[in-house]
């Protein structure tokens, strides 16, 4: 069946540096590819999405493309900040159904 | 963008019993999805409602365990049922709007069963 496939964490790194939390998934399908943030005591929200190969979601100067050779969906920023610190949560959508990786803690320490 | 209101936030319940859950949106939506996380698990879906018909629960959820309720367009309940030490999880609502993914959830119901 259809999954996502996240990197464990947790993850902590210094400010400015670079961020990547990877994200696999597999598919029977052409599914759309999410990524999701959940900061402390709040509720989970879209970070950004791409719905066909190639395409490049970005949000909020993170940015993930859609690899279809790799099944790859790979969240990236070039240099993080102490209000990155968060859940980050893959997942993958076809139709109405949704499927969630099981989530990355991100710590950025100053 | 739509504000869900979720409550409770937490709570710890003796075996056997039921809760509630409650969940308002500060828009109409159509559709309205209530997850569980577990323990160091991904969420799962339990079942999607829209307002005027019966919730579709996924497979391994059923109404008697988790009824639902959509009695309007913003406003939903998620009952769990019987309780059992199993069901401590997070449970979230989630809305759609228009078509896609759910994009707004609330915060969650932290459900601890002694």
């Amino acid at each position: 069946g259809d999954s996502v496939t996240q990197m464990e964490g947790p993850v902590t790194l210094s400010e400015e540096a670079f961020l990547t939390i990877n994200c696999t998934y597999t598919a029977t399908g052409y599914p759309s590819l999410f990524w999701y943030v959940q900061y402390p005591g709040e509720g989970l929200q879209l970070l950004l999405k791409a719905t066909k190969a190639d395409d490049k979601g970005s949000n909020k100067g993170f940015e993930a493309t859609y690899r279809k050779e790799t099944t790859s969906f790979h969240l990236e920023k070039g240099s993080v900040q102490v209000s990155d610190s968060a859940v980050y949560f893959c997942a993958l959508g076809t139709g109405n159904q949704f499927y969630f990786g099981t989530g990355t803690s991100l710590t950025v320490i100053p | 963008s739509a504000v869900i209101s979720q409550k409770p936030s937490r709570d710890i319940c003796q075996r056997g019993t039921s809760l509630t859950i409650q969940c308002q949106v500060d828009s109409q939506v159509t559709m309205m999805f209530w997850y569980r996380q577990q323990p160091g698990q991904s969420l799962t879906l339990i079942a999607t409602a829209n307002q005027g018909s019966e919730a579709t629960y996924e497979s391994g959820f059923v109404i008697d365990k988790f009824p639902i309720s959509r009695p309007n367009l913003t406003f939903s309940t998620l009952t769990v049922s019987n309780m059992s030490p199993e069901d401590s999880s997070i449970y979230l609502c989630s809305v759609q709007e228009g078509t896609g993914p759910p994009q707004h959830f609330g915060d969650g119901t932290r459900l601890s069963i002694l």
